[in-house]
């Protein structure tokens, strides 16, 4: 069954550190796989996809197939970055996204 | 209009009510969503509509009945719901079926149930 892990509920760090928000997901054809963020008292908002191979916000994020992960990094964090992160995986050929279990980042100032 | 819109934004319905939940989208997506999430859950999908028609019902219990009237409109009816449905309800859309260029949020309904 397809499945989505994100390991670390809370990740703390100060201004200007790098991030890795971790994600590991298990399916056995072609995924698609997103991160989507949710700042405080804002919608959830699509931050980046694999396909498209883009920078956003600074934020990357790369599939590697053979270890089936899909970790979000950034090598200076700010303050404003502070939010909730969900890795999610859309099944090929499919409309449903399947989300992970989020990750807090909080970054101190 | 980059934005998915859902009304109400807070309802607090009794067991015995019947209300609905509105969601609205300008961008042309043909595919519509509803989720729930509770309190610190990742989102869960619930149904998924892709051209006006239900092509997705993730067992959901019947007591949440969806509906497309068209393609910018996508209701969800409440009837008869129990205190563990309060939850945040989500509607999203995607520019084509499948969603590969992801999602587009509303800000959600959050539901109370007494």
């Amino acid at each position: 069954a397809q499945r989505v892990t994100q390991p670390e509920k809370l990740l703390s760090v100060f201004k200007g550190a790098p991030v890795e928000l971790k994600c590991n997901y298990s399916y056995s054809g072609s995924p698609e796989l997103f991160w989507y963020v949710q700042y405080s008292r804002q919608r959830l908002q699509l931050l980046l996809r694999h396909i498209s191979r883009e920078s956003i916000k600074g934020f990357t994020a790369d599939l590697n197939k053979g270890e089936t992960s899909f970790h979000l990094k950034k090598p200076f964090a700010q303050e404003e970055d502070s939010a909730m992160y969900y890795c999610a995986l859309r099944k090929g050929n499919t409309d449903k996204l399947i989300f992970g279990t989020g990750t807090r980042l909080q970054v101190f100032p | 209009d980059t934005e998915v819109t859902q009304t109400p934004k807070h309802l607090v319905m009794g067991m015995t009510n019947k209300k609905s939940l509105k969601c609205e989208q300008h961008m042309g997506h043909r595919a519509m969503y509803w989720y729930k999430q509770k309190a610190k859950k990742p989102p869960e999908l619930m149904f998924v509509y892709s051209y006006e028609k239900l092509s997705i019902n993730e067992s959901v219990p019947s007591r949440f009945s969806p509906e497309c009237p068209n393609s910018s409109l996508l209701n969800l009816h409440l009837h008869a719901l129990q205190p563990e449905d309060s939850a945040l309800y989500l509607c999203a859309s995607s520019q084509l079926q499948g969603g590969s260029y992801g999602y587009t949020f509303g800000s959600g309904t959050r539901l109370t149930v007494v």
